[in-house]
């Protein structure tokens, strides 16, 4: 049982350029969550999806897509890198939503240049 | 909408000190409330949580939250803190469809 798991665990970007991070959870979790982590603010929701083939924008959707066409799986993508897109991201799933404690993967460490 | 503040950015503690973390929530109805720490390189996970009931509630490696609806605060505690302990603390407030984290609260270890 691996839980929440994110690949790649860093990568480095020059601006304009796309990727795709994957989160994977092997739960049976129908919620997924993307966050970005900054300094001094805290995680921030990107995108989260309520069960396969559903997505929904959280706090900070700007500059990213995501897909859950599996539930196991939730893809965040950038299409146009930028140098403010640099922090670190976290995927979490849950079995529900109100109340339910939230899964951590470990991180991915994104620097766009 | 939810918010939560965390007011203190950094705390030192000495080892084997107390420790209390300050938590404080916005919320209409009644909170689903949250600590998780973060070690260094690491994701987030879980301390304790708060429902509903007893408003002491008891948490993994020590640790301890109360709820005070008055105060709307859900302070973090520990009795005896451990070098292993220093990290950084979040605390978060549950609404119907999102989690929202306050900004955290770097804990250093003193010898």
């Amino acid at each position: 049982n691996a839980g929440v798991t994110q690949t790649p665990k860093f990568r480095v970007l020059k601006t304009g350029q796309s990727m795709t991070l994957l989160c994977a959870q092997d739960m049976n979790h129908e919620y997924m969550y993307w966050y970005r982590q900054d300094p001094g603010m805290g995680l921030r929701l990107i995108h989260y999806s309520v069960g396969e083939g559903t997505t929904a924008k959280g706090e900070v959707p700007d500059g990213y897509n995501v897909s859950r066409l599996k539930k196991q799986n939730f893809l965040l993508g950038l299409e146009s890198a930028a140098p403010s897109q640099t922090s670190v991201y976290f995927c979490a799933s849950s079995f529900g939503l109100a109340g339910n404690e939230q899964f951590f993967g470990p991180g991915t460490r994104l620097t766009v240049l | 909408a939810q918010s939560v503040t965390q007011p203190d950015i950094h705390i030192t503690v000495s080892e084997g000190a107390s420790l209390e973390l300050r938590c404080n929530y916005s919320y209409g109805a009644t909170p689903y409330l949250f600590w998780y720490v973060q070690s260094p390189g690491q994701g987030l996970q879980l301390l304790l949580k708060y429902f509903s009931g007893d408003t002491l509630v008891q948490g993994i490696k020590g640790f301890e939250a109360e709820f005070k609806r008055s105060q709307s605060s859900f302070n973090l505690r520990k009795p005896s803190v451990h070098w292993s302990d220093a990290a950084e603390y979040f605390c978060a407030v549950s609404g119907f469809q999102k989690l929202v984290f306050g900004t955290g609260t770097r804990l250093l270890v003193s010898p």
